[in-house]
């Protein structure tokens, strides 16, 4: 069965260092999501991607995120000076039109 | 703005009883509604989506209802396992349609 895949599991990372958290879609997605998830809380969104340009963002998704997909197949978010509070799980999600999506096993991202 | 409420964090039932659980958002009018189920430290796993024209959706031991009147959606699970036990998340798209907006979740323990 097809599914999301996300790398790396778990990323430590000093304060104001830039990370990259890559992502696999499902093949014939056409729409991707990244969310986070601080711990103990809920979900939230971050930001939406549909036909190479970002469709939607949250309050979250400030100038220190960016979104990319380089190629056929990965879709990656880029944090680009990591605050304390950028510590979370991140998760990527696919679906194929507005309706259920797939998310990865996420990336644990630790910075201290 | 969209706000998603589920009844209780925490929700303990006996091996064999159904669990019930209930989802209310305030503020706009989804057209659909998903849930999704959360196990610690795993990414959201979509069960079920029930659109605004239906009033009730099943499968195997799952049944959601979906009222726009009242705003609210119950998910059930009949002849509970411990294998249930997880975290429940109720996840409406937000005012865009495509993100979602989930709830804090009702994690629910069965016991055997």
């Amino acid at each position: 069965e097809p599914e999301v895949t996300q790398t790396p599991s778990h990323q430590v990372t000093q304060m104001g260092q830039e990370v990259i958290l890559r992502c696999v879609p499902i093949s014939n997605h056409l729409y991707f999501y990244w969310y986070r998830q601080i711990l103990g809380q809920k979900v939230e969104f971050l930001v939406s991607f549909y036909n190479n340009e970002i469709s939607e963002k949250s309050e979250i998704f400030d100038d220190q995120f960016s979104v990319e997909r380089p190629d056929g197949s990965n879709f990656t978010l880029k944090i680009r000076s990591t605050k304390l509070e950028d510590s979370a799980m991140y998760f990527c999600a696919s679906s194929d039109r507005h309706n259920e999506q797939f998310f990865g096993p996420g990336t644990r991202l630790t910075v201290l | 703005s969209q706000k998603i409420e589920q009844n209780s964090e925490a929700l303990n039932i006996q091996e064999g009883k159904t669990a019930t659980l209930t989802c209310n958002y305030t503020n706009y009018s989804p057209a659909y509604l998903q849930w999704y189920r959360q196990d610690p430290g795993r990414g959201p796993v979509f069960l079920l989506l029930i659109r605004e024209n239906e009033k009730e959706k099943r499968k195997e031991r799952l049944k959601v209802t979906f009222d726009t009147t009242l705003k609210q959606s119950l998910f059930h699970i009949t002849a509970s396992q411990p294998a249930d036990s997880a975290t429940y998340l109720c996840a409406p798209p937000n005012s865009g349609n495509t993100p979602l907006v989930f709830g804090k979740g009702t994690r629910l323990s069965v016991i055997a």
